[in-house]
């Protein structure tokens, strides 16, 4: 069954290191999205990919980067690990508007 | 630009209580409504869905109408169980946007007691 996984499900880092998210889908989805969830704020969109070499910064892009080689990956990096990017990242895939979106079960990232 | 707003939980029910849970939109021309539910501990599923006015999205027993006059896609369940305790998230989809980039409510906590 194809399926859209994130790496590693928990990550504790210190402050100001790289740290890099894994995303990976077998769906054969065009479009991948990273969002945050925090309490209060909901899901809040990072960066986004329309296709193989298109990347997007959503509404919280500072600090992070992603990068789209293959229609099945897209990493998201932490450029310097700060206290604030402690959240639940979440992955997701669609392939049409009107589809919605597959998620990812969460990777929980806390940084020290 | 674009908005979803949710009513603020936490909300509590006892089981076989009728639900809502109150989502209304801003979006310029015909967005794409969702409801997605999120059990503790996973990520988001799709609950339902409506493209179009006056459309019914339904699942699991849950619905939702797509109300063009009021911009508004409440969520509905006759009878609530335990099971159905999770955090419930209302999106749209903006019809201008090729890529279906969603944009989330807060998300509303839903609590049902046996």
């Amino acid at each position: 069954d194809a399926e859209i996984t994130q790496s590693p499900r928990h990550k504790i880092t210190e402050t100001g290191r790289q740290v890099t998210l894994a995303c990976h889908q077998t769906w054969n989805h065009n479009n991948m999205f990273w969002y945050r969830q925090d309490l209060g704020h909901g899901l809040r969109l990072i960066h986004y990919s329309y296709g193989v070499q298109d990347t997007n910064k959503g509404e919280v892009s500072d600090g992070y980067s992603v990068s789209r080689s293959n229609t099945e990956d897209l990493p998201l990096t932490l450029e310097s690990a700060a206290s604030s990017q402690t959240s639940v990242y979440f992955c997701a895939s669609s392939d049409y508007r009107d589809h919605g979106y597959t998620f990812g079960s969460g990777t929980r990232l806390t940084v020290v | 630009g674009n908005s979803v707003t949710q009513m603020e939980g936490p909300v509590t029910l006892s089981e076989e209580a009728f639900l809502t849970i109150n989502c209304t939109y801003t979006a310029t021309g015909y967005p794409s409504l969702f409801w997605y539910v999120q059990y503790p501990g996973e990520g988001l599923q799709l609950l339902l869905k409506a493209t179009k006015a006056d459309d019914k999205g339904s699942n699991k027993g849950f619905e939702a109408t797509y109300r063009k006059e009021t911009t508004s896609f409440h969520l509905e369940k006759g009878s609530v169980q335990v099971s159905d305790s999770a955090v419930y998230f209302c999106a749209l989809s903006d019809r201008g946007n090729q890529g279906g980039k969603l944009i989330f409510g807060q998300g509303t906590e839903l609590s049902v007691k046996p």
